[in-house]
């Protein structure tokens, strides 16, 4: 059974400090993994999808990674602002069934400003 | 594109009442989810359906039903709220796998509380 994992839970840096959020997954077999911002009492935005053929995508101030042997994902924010303030979620689509998500319960980010 | 659209955004229930949480997206995705959000929970699937006329269940299915009579449309029914069904629930849709990304989109949420 496929299960999701984000470390840290919470982290609160300074502002212009360079960050990395933490996923992690159980089952290798996926078909993409999708990096999700939620801002308090809103909806979630979507911020990239790697799929699994792929290494890493990038937005802006956003990178994504994927290892997929390892089960890993990192998502890299550059330059942080008091705006990226929220909380990340991630999210892995299994290749055997990738009608559903599996979800992470979130890194809540404070950037200090 | 106005995207995925919830109506409404807030809404206090007393137990045993029933409502219609609803669901539209203007983006042609055969694919729409209903999740619902608990604190220190993570997101749960209610309900999904890849296509009209097509529903089925997810991890947490027991209090609601849901219909897909329209691709556009996808409406949550709770008929005997509960204190439990307090919680925000998302609708989400996506396309299938192959064809694109198959990225989902989310609406802005319904803050449902039973008392």
């Amino acid at each position: 059974k496929q299960e999701v994992t984000q470390i840290p839970a919470a982290l609160s840096v300074p502002e212009g400090e360079n960050l990395v959020l933490n996923c992690s997954f159980t089952d290798s077999a996926i078909y993409n993994l999708q990096w999700f911002r939620q801002d308090p009492g809103k909806g979630l935005t979507s911020l990239l999808l790697i799929q699994s053929s792929q290494r890493e995508q990038t937005s802006g101030r956003l990178n994504a990674s994927l290892d997929k042997s390892s089960g890993r994902s990192t998502l890299y924010i550059a330059a942080s602002q008091p705006g990226d303030s929220a909380t990340y979620l991630c999210a892995v689509r299994n290749a055997g069934n990738n009608r559903k998500l599996i979800w992470g319960l979130g890194t809540s980010l404070a950037v200090n400003p | 594109n106005a995207g995925v659209t919830q109506t409404p955004k807030f809404r206090i229930l007393k137990i045993g009442q029933s409502m219609t949480l609803q669901c539209t997206q203007d983006m042609n995705h055969n694919y729409m989810y209903w999740y619902r959000q608990d604190p220190g929970m993570g997101l749960k699937l209610i309900y999904y359906s890849v296509g009209a006329g097509i529903t089925d269940k997810g991890e947490v299915p027991n209090g609601y039903n849901v219909s897909r009579s329209t691709t556009e449309d996808f409406p949550l029914r709770l008929e005997l709220a509960a204190p439990s069904q307090t919680s925000v629930y998302f609708c989400a849709s996506s396309t299938p796998s192959g064809g694109f990304l198959n990225e989902q989109f989310f609406g802005p949420g319904t803050r449902l509380t039973v008392l």
